[in-house]
């Protein structure tokens, strides 16, 4: 295993389309995160699971987004009717947990959104 | 609210130069502090870790410190080179059960070769 995945690395769309993206952790992660970062800026924090729960959302993630992780594996993050407002980088990172080691977060290469 | 704030916003200095970049948070009940690099358009290289009871950590030419009391930690490159050149974003972890990381705005640095 050589760390966490994020498909696709890139996507275009057309504002008013839906699209989906997908993480895939490190093995026997078993916390999941979601981070937005628009240029210029630091990541900012969307959505956490651990296991197949979503345990936290930020107030960043409206109505429009969605997220699962079925099984506690793989995540997707689904954006329906995107605003050229939701083009930024979506960052995935997954931890082991279980103590001070295992919060370490570590971090896919991200999926770049542009909305036109 | 926990806020990380990183100074300064951007850098330029010349090869071999010794530099310090700063990140300052508010709420000093933090887990960890993290370190990152970020080249453009890409995702997120952890640098340094250091859990909340540590003052320090280093690797090769980084030396990350960090003093919860005053909500401070800097990371010190020493001998900087042209491939350091890249964003530096430090990044907080709250105590609470997420462990969700709180960035700053981070710092571009450029060494000109």
């Amino acid at each position: 295993d050589t760390g966490v995945s994020q498909n696709p690395r890139h996507k275009i769309t057309k504002r008013g389309q839906n699209v989906t993206f997908r993480c895939d952790p490190i093995s026997e992660h078993n916390r999941l995160y979601w981070y937005r970062q628009t240029l210029g800026q630091g990541p900012e924090f969307l959505t956490y699971f651990q296991n197949e729960a979503q345990l936290e959302k930020s107030r960043l993630l409206s109505d429009r987004f969605s997220a699962e992780r079925p099984k506690g594996s793989f995540s997707t993050l689904e954006i329906q009717r995107t605003e050229q407002g939701d083009s930024a980088m979506y960052l995935c990172a997954s931890s082991p947990g279980g103590g001070p080691r295992g919060e370490t977060q570590y971090f896919g290469p991200g999926t770049r959104l542009l909305v036109l | 609210k926990q806020e990380v704030t990183q100074i300064p916003a951007a850098l330029s200095v010349p090869e071999g130069e010794n530099l310090v970049l700063n990140c300052s948070f508010t709420d000093s009940a933090i887990y960890n502090l993290q370190w990152f690099r970020q080249d453009p358009g890409k995702g997120l290289t952890s640098l340094l870790l250091i859990q909340s009871s540590q003052r320090e950590q280093t690797s090769g030419r980084l030396n990350a410190s960090l003093d919860k009391s005053s909500g401070r930690s800097t990371l010190y490159i020493a001998a900087s080179q042209p491939g350091d050149s890249a964003t530096y974003l430090c990044a907080v972890t709250l105590t609470s059960g997420t462990y969700k990381y709180i960035f700053g705005t981070g710092t571009r640095l450029k060494v000109l070769a």
